[in-house]
């Protein structure tokens, strides 16, 4: 029972170039959630799958694109990577009603 | 909307010490509170949670208490140690089944114990 990885753990990009974030989860977890955390800003929210088929936007969507792609896998896309994009990225779950387990993280720098 | 305030960090203490985060939310509907707890280079572990107004949540020495006439969900210990240094998160649920169990975080609090 691995919880929830995230690939890759490190990535640098230049501005502009785009890439995916992988998150997978292995609890039969309905709900999924991208975050981006920031220094003295907490845990934001990016985007959210409640369940299987459908996404929503969270706190700050704007230059992120999200796939759930079944119900263990949900990714995150830049599609123009920008340097206020730096940051590290975590995915969670959870069933509706309770507490979400976390991923790892990915540290993104953007040059 | 939905808001989380932490206590200014960081906080710095001597092994055997008392420690207390505050945490004060405010929240439209009847959530669930949390604690999250960072280790660096980690993601967030769940510490302890509260489901609704004068429940106790408690883990390792940690507690927390859901109070709804103060809208707050404070922390405590009564002794850290050293292992203890880590980022703690207050986090507020507003479940619902269209939305799953979204998360509204503090700031986030920098614990540094020293021996």
């Amino acid at each position: 029972n691995a919880g929830v990885t995230q690939t890759p753990k490190f990535q640098v990009l230049k501005t502009g170039q785009s890439m995916t974030l992988q998150c997978a989860q292995d609890m039969n977890h309905n709900s999924m959630y991208w975050y981006r955390q920031d220094p003295g800003m907490g845990l934001r929210l990016i985007y959210y799958s409640a369940s299987e088929g459908t996404t929503d936007k969270g706190e700050v969507p704007n230059g992120y694109n999200v796939s759930r792609l079944n119900k263990r896998e949900f990714s995150l896309r830049l599609e123009s990577a920008a340097p206020s994009q730096t940051s590290v990225y975590f995915c969670a779950s959870s069933h509706v009603w309770l507490e979400q387990y976390f991923g790892p993280g990915t540290r993104l720098t953007v040059t | 909307g939905d808001s989380v305030t932490q206590m200014e960090g960081p906080v710095t203490l001597s092994e055997e010490a008392f420690l207390t985060i505050n945490c004060t939310y405010t929240a439209t509907g009847y959530p669930s509170l949390f604690w999250y707890v960072q280790y660096p280079g980690e993601g967030l572990q769940l510490l302890l949670k509260a489901t609704k107004a004068d429940d106790k949540g408690s883990n390792k020495g940690f507690e927390a208490t859901y109070r709804k006439e103060t809208t707050s969900f404070h922390l405590e210990k009564g002794s850290v140690q050293v292992s203890d240094s880590a980022v703690y998160f207050c986090a507020l649920s507003d479940a619902a089944e269209t939305s799953g169990s979204r998360l509204t975080f503090g700031e986030g609090t920098q614990l540094t114990v020293n021996p």
